[in-house]
């Protein structure tokens, strides 16, 4: 199966700044997707991307499907506490068969 | 309250042993697909079900199997358990329509003793 590779593994900020991750694949995918996963929890769908060079955006959160369709990036803006969590990255594979990332842990320090 | 249901949401159990994971899909979701995430891991594909018939595999063991049922809903079952069984399993549901990602349930934590 594909592999995607997500970086960073892990990151620690502030409050208040700017976070940006993204996701590679050395394979074409038709959907990309971003989720969150708090403690204990399933993953949440933040994101969905259709087509190459969509740059699209939920509040603070602003992610961009690669124009070669093999890439992906993830951008939070002004992070706040809850914020915290793991993030994956997300492709489509087949018919609706997706294959995540390896996630990026997020940690703030107030 | 994602819509999909996972029970239950913590299990114990010894090595050898055998365990049913159930899933409800979210209302009208026929796809229902089962993941496994280990420590620290990311989430690693094991099987989905569509309408009741198998549609893809994943790195699923052969000490596990699947079915879903015609009322939708899913079961994962887990025998001759190991220690590096222990995880948590993760139900998803999409819609039939389409692709617009997956509604993932709470998880069940299965650890292995």
């Amino acid at each position: 199966g594909q592999q995607l590779n997500q970086s960073p593994q892990s990151m620690f900020i502030q409050e208040g700044e700017d976070v940006s991750m993204n996701c590679t694949s050395s394979s074409i995918f038709n959907t990309w997707l971003w989720y969150k996963q708090d403690p204990g929890e399933g993953p949440v769908l933040l994101i969905a991307l259709y087509k190459a060079g969509e740059l699209t955006s939920n509040g603070r959160l602003t992610a961009q499907f690669g124009i070669t369709r093999k890439d992906s990036f993830l951008n939070i803006s002004a992070s706040i506490p809850s914020d915290v969590g793991i993030y994956f990255c997300a492709g489509q594979e087949g018919a609706q068969k997706l294959v995540f990332g390896q996630g990026t842990r997020l940690t703030i320090n107030p | 309250d994602s819509g999909v249901t996972q029970t239950p949401k913590h299990l114990i159990t010894a090595t050898g042993q055998r365990v049913t994971l159930r899933c409800s899909p979210r209302s009208g979701d026929l796809s229902v697909y089962w993941y496994q995430q280990s420590l620290d891991q990311g989430l690693q594909f094991l099987i989905h079900y569509y309408n009741g018939e198998e549609r893809a595999k994943g790195n699923i063991l052969e000490r596990f199997s699947a079915q879903q049922f015609p009322d939708l809903h899913s079961e994962l079952n887990l025998s001759s358990l190991e220690l590096g069984d222990s995880a948590l399993y993760f139900c998803a549901s999409s819609v039939s329509g389409g692709f617009h990602g997956y509604t993932f349930g709470s998880g069940t934590r299965l650890t292995v003793v």
